[in-house]
């Protein structure tokens, strides 16, 4: 069963646009969200958080928006950049357990020049 | 460079083998988490562990095993190699516990491929 979803695996955008990512999740405990990059060839990296306290963190061009009773995130890109181009993972951790972060599928984000 | 190195980087061998990956953490992490990405998969949880005790098993099989060193360094076993155990493995670490505010740092990966 998976607790983290992730329902789109790819995502076009044209350069200098919104990109945004969606993620939903089930299990009500998880109570911290992160958001990962992952490009070919290299290991996921931090992108950016959020706690369950909150419902918008911002970080530059990155956004993440948490709406706790519809149990979903959404991560937003403005502007779009090439660069951003990459699988970007949803992932979801609950201070009740051992911390460890369960990851949704990930969805590929291609910027278009 | 992330600061967690994971060796070998591709690592391709037969089926009912056994193989050993390793992970060295960033330096100050307690923390070494191990994930198996597969094809068209997320990242799968394996195990966790925390200043060389055992924290936490996800869905790892018992065919395969962990262990972390007194120098904090991990190193994942995984034995009778079948064709399905051919995926990415991460290492990643964290300083506490849990890493909550920045998450985990991840190791490149190791690909191993099962033939």
């Amino acid at each position: 069963d998976q607790q983290v979803k992730q329902n789109s695996p790819s995502l076009s955008v044209q350069e200098g646009r919104i990109s945004i990512l969606n993620c939903d999740y089930t299990n009500s405990m998880f109570d911290y969200f992160l958001w990962y990059k992952k490009y070919p060839a290299e290991g996921p990296t931090f992108l950016i958080s959020i706690s369950s306290i909150k419902d918008k963190n911002e970080d530059g061009r990155f956004t993440v928006f948490l709406n706790k009773s519809a149990k979903h995130l959404s991560l937003h890109i403005v502007p779009s950049q090439p660069g951003d181009s990459a699988v970007y993972f949803c992932a979801a951790s609950s201070g009740a357990g051992s911390y460890q972060l369960t990851f949704g599928k990930g969805t590929k984000l291609s910027v278009i020049p | 460079d992330s600061g967690v190195t994971q060796t070998p980087k591709h690592l391709i061998t037969a089926t009912g083998q056994r193989v050993t990956l390793r992970c060295s953490p960033r330096s100050g992490d307690l923390s070494v988490y191990w994930y198996q990405q597969s094809l068209d998969q997320g990242l799968q949880f394996l195990i966790q562990y925390y200043n060389g005790e055992e924290r936490a098993k996800g869905n790892i099989l018992e065919r395969f095993s962990a262990q972390q060193f007194p120098d904090l360094h991990s190193e994942l076993n995984l034995s009778s190699l079948e064709l399905g155990d051919s995926a990415l493995y991460f290492c990643a670490s964290s300083e506490t516990q849990g890493g909550r505010s920045y998450g985990y740092t991840f190791g490149s990966g190791t690909r191993l491929t099962v033939v």
